[in-house]
């Protein structure tokens, strides 16, 4: 069984940075590509990053390009977002996803709070 | 970037009923076109993928069909577990971009 596990979230000021983790189980992690998806209060979804198999390539939006990092470490079949400069607007659940086209795999979430 | 315009934004039907959610793409997507469910406080789920093809474990009740820019998903026979939010999306090109969700409750 395909499982997607998040942890790190939590309050956090303006400014500061947070890392998110998320375990990976049930699947070999280093065949495939994965994501890490928000969604802020009572909104829709807003894509975030991408990350390609071995890590080598990584793809964001404008709205986080610069400030987050996505990582992965096939070893510990562990996926991960480092998120600096945080502002109000990152406030959010963040979701881990497997990537195959398509997002076929979710995680539960995570939530994180920008704010002073 | 390419824009994904979804209708309707909120939905009622009846149990039994045949449903429809539209998505626009502001260009071709070449079926890269996913549909998720999501019910409240829980994760989105794949239904569709390559905009007809089910998921592992959806319920045939749920279809996709559409090409070029216009997609659509259609709910047979609605069930009371069908009332969730719906959302499209599409990965033919980055950066992967969403539709605005349409929320579908039982009448």
């Amino acid at each position: 069984e395909v499982q997607l596990v998040e942890s790190g979230g939590g309050l956090v000021q303006p400014g500061r940075s947070l890392k998110l983790s998320c375990a990976a189980s049930g699947f070999t992690f280093s065949n495939y590509y994965m994501a890490w998806v928000r969604q802020a209060p009572k909104k829709g979804l807003e894509w975030v990053a991408t990350i390609s198999t071995s890590g080598s390539r990584t793809y964001y939006p404008d709205s986080v390009k610069g400030r987050f990092t996505i990582s992965r470490d096939n070893a510990k079949s562990s996926l991960y977002l480092q998120m600096n400069s945080l502002k109000s607007e990152d406030t959010a659940t963040y979701y881990c996803a497997r990537l195959a086209g398509s997002s076929d795999y979710w995680g539960q979430g995570v939530m994180v709070t920008v704010s002073s | 970037d390419i824009q994904m315009t979804q209708s309707p934004a909120s939905l009622s039907a009846s149990l039994g009923e045949t449903v429809t959610i539209e998505c626009r793409a502001s260009e071709d997507i070449y079926n890269g076109l996913a549909w998720y469910q999501q019910k409240p406080g829980k994760s989105p789920q794949l239904l569709i993928y390559n905009a007809n093809s089910l998921h592992t474990g959806v319920p045939s009740r749920f279809s996709g069909s559409g090409s070029g820019t216009q997609y659509s998903l259609k709910i047979n026979s609605l069930q009371s577990e069908d009332v969730a939010s719906y959302f499209c999306q599409q990965y033919y090109n980055y950066p992967l971009t969403f539709g605005s969700g349409t929320k579908l409750e039982i009448k």
